[in-house]
Parts: C-alpha cells; sequence; structure tokens
C-alpha cells in the first residue's frame, strides 16, 4: 500500500523567513506522481505542482521551489521569504494507478504553516 | 480555466433531512471525486467517477448517494446523515489517467444537528 507521510504538522516562521516542508513517500510503483496542494482557511484545495517519478530535476516558480529525491523517496517543498499570505496548510500526495478508471490520491497528514508579520 | 464550483458552500441539517450538493466543471474532465474532510485531518476519498459512471466506492454509507447526471455536473445526495458525518465535502475533477491533475472546488461546509 502507498503511504505519505509529513513529519511536521505545525510550522510557525516570522515573514521573509524561508520555510521547508518535509514529505516522504512510500509505493511499489516503478511510475508514480507526486504533487503538492495548498488549503488556505477557506477550505479550497490549490495545486501547486505536479511531479514525475523518472524527472528528478528540482523546480522552482517564484518564491516556491521543490526538491525531488528518487533515492530517499522524498519531495520537500521551500517557501523562500514566507509571506503572511502562505499561511495554509499544504498536503504531499502520491497518485496511485487503480484498475478501475480514475486515479486515487494518497494524502500525507498536511503540515500547517503559519507566517506571523 | 481551472474552476470546480461547489453549492451550497454551507449546510445545517437535521438527521431526518434529505439534501443534496452540487458540483459542476467545464474544463471537459471525465473523472470526477467527491473527498470528507474531517477537521485538521487529509482528505478521505468517497467516490470516483469516470465517463459518468461509478468507479470507486470506498465502502461508503448508503446515507450519501452519489449521482453524475452528465459529464460537468455531480451531485451528492444526503439522507439520514449522522452528527459525525458533519465535514468539508470537496469535489474534484481531472482527466483521465494516474498521471492527471485532480482540480478542487471550494467544499461545502456540512454541519449535522
Amino acid at each position: 500500500a502507498q503511504k505519505v507521510t509529513q513529519a511536521q504538522t505545525e510550522i510557525s516562521v516570522v515573514e521573509k523567513e524561508d520555510v521547508t516542508l518535509d514529505c516522504v513517500y512510500e509505493t511499489r510503483d516503478t511510475t508514480y506522481y507526486l504533487f503538492w496542494y495548498k488549503q488556505p482557511p477557506s477550505g479550497e484545495l490549490v495545486f501547486l505542482i505536479r511531479r514525475n517519478s523518472f524527472d528528478e530535476q528540482n523546480e522552482i516558480s517564484g518564491r516556491y521551489s521543490w526538491n525531488f529525491q528518487k533515492s530517499t523517496s522524498s519531495f520537500n517543498f521551500t517557501i523562500t521569504a514566507s509571506q503572511v499570505v502562505d499561511s495554509a496548510v499544504y498536503f504531499c500526495a502520491l497518485s496511485e494507478a487503480t484498475k478501475a478508471a480514475g486515479n486515487k490520491l494518497t494524502f500525507g497528514g498536511g503540515t500547517r504553516v503559519l507566517v506571523k508579520p | 480555466d481551472t474552476e470546480v464550483t461547489q453549492t451550497p458552500k454551507h449546510l445545517v441539517m437535521g438527521m431526518t433531512n434529505k439534501k443534496s450538493l452540487k458540483c459542476e466543471q467545464h474544463m471537459g474532465h471525465r473523472a470526477m471525486y467527491w473527498y470528507k474532510q474531517k477537521a485538521k485531518k487529509p482528505p478521505e476519498l468517497m467516490f470516483v467517477y469516470s465517463y459518468e459512471k461509478l468507479s470507486i466506492n470506498e465502502s461508503v454509507p448508503s446515507r450519501f448517494s452519489p449521482e453524475c447526471p452528465n459529464s460537468s455536473l455531480l451531485n451528492l445526495h444526503l439522507h439520514a446523515l449522522q452528527p459525525e458525518d458533519s465535514a468539508l465535502y470537496l469535489c474534484a475533477s481531472s482527466k483521465q489517467g494516474v498521471e492527471e491533475t485532480q482540480y478542487f472546488g471550494p467544499g461545502t461546509r456540512l454541519l449535522v444537528l
């Protein structure tokens, strides 16, 4: 069975500090897909990034960056120069192929990020 | 446009009521999903529809009844719910395929009294 672990339940930082969110996953699939979502207090899950297992290039998008390391089964997420608007719960997720149509996401427990002014 | 809409935003219902949650997307996605999310927990998959047919039911109690009337709409009919069913109900849609991204709606916050 697939599993995603986000060991940090809550991180509190002061604005402009960097924050790194850890994500470790387990899967027997050789091809798989990893995602990060942001859930602000309003409740909607906002898609941030998708990464496939055969592309280990790190990615930067504005203040966000992602470090995918297949050797350690990790897909970490860094917010640089955090802002109050970054306060949210962040979920790491792993997509699972199923015999039925449609994919299943296995979510980590989420990390709550609180950015103080 | 990656918008999934859900109505209502909030819903309060008694245990004997019948109500429905609605979800709509116009991205041409042929897979649609219902999730349930309790406070401080990750979303839990309830149902998956693929090409308007139910493909996955995660052993959800029969008091939750999904319906997909067409490729853009997904409903969740609620009847005889329990207080422990109070949660945020999220709808999502995606193209077919394990690699595809699921896009979520804003959710319906349900309170069962």
